[in-house]
């Protein structure tokens, strides 16, 4: 079974200033997705941004990159000019990349706090 | 909206009652997916539709929960016989299948459901 680890239970940063959320994970598979997700108080989950395996290169939303090292199976998110709206718990999550839709296997979540 | 919608938003049970969670996905979405989220933790995967039929219920705890989808839109969860231990936000999500095979789960803003 696959495992996703965030070991930084709690975060905080400075706005303007960048922040770096770790998560590893555990898998014997070599094709599959990993994704990033906010949760604000409330409550609604919301995509921040997604990486195909398969893809050497790390994908990128505006502010938000991440570094994707499969062999270290390390997949943290970088947020650049951090903002009061980006204060949320971020969730990484894996999903098999067998045919048809599948479940996602999260971490436990960082708490992102951001000081004005 | 466009969004997953979920009702109620909030559930208080006395214990041993029967309770029903509703989720309506976004229109079109074939994939419906139920996560369970308990304080402080990721969600996890309870279970799967893709239209009407189940796929996957490998994550649901009990055979007190059951899940269904009828006419492959609308679902309801219903825990029967609510234990403490259910307390919860039960989230529901939806996706529609991708060209890559990378389905995006749009998550609703969950029920909060608490056991007395």
């Amino acid at each position: 079974a696959q495992t996703v680890t965030q070991s930084q239970p709690e975060m905080s940063v400075q706005e303007a200033e960048t922040v770096t959320l770790s998560c590893t994970y555990d898998t014997s598979e070599s094709d599959y997705y990993l994704f990033w997700y906010k949760q604000p108080p409330s409550r609604q989950m919301i995509l921040v941004i997604r990486q195909e395996a398969y893809k050497q290169q790390n994908a990128t939303e505006n502010r938000f990159s991440v570094n994707f090292q499969k062999a270290a199976k390390s997949f943290s998110l970088k947020i650049s000019d951090s903002q009061l709206g980006d204060a949320a718990m971020y969730f990484c999550a894996y999903r098999t990349s067998g045919g048809g839709a599948d479940g996602l296997t999260f971490g436990k979540g960082t708490h992102l706090i951001i000081q004005p | 909206g466009a969004g997953v919608s979920q009702s109620p938003r909030y559930k208080v049970a006395k214990r041993g009652q029967d309770v029903a969670l509703r989720c309506d996905p976004i229109s079109g979405h074939v994939s419906l997916f139920w996560y369970q989220q308990a304080l402080g933790q990721g969600p996890e995967f309870l279970t799967y539709f893709q239209n009407e039929a189940q796929l996957d219920k490998s994550g649901l705890p009990s055979d007190r929960f059951f899940a269904e989808r009828p006419e492959g839109s609308v679902s309801t969860l219903k825990i029967q016989r609510t234990q403490q231990e259910d307390s919860a936000v039960y989230l529901c999500a939806s996706s529609f299948p991708g060209v890559a095979g990378v389905e995006t789960q749009y998550f609703g803003p969950g029920t909060r459901l608490l056991v007395l």
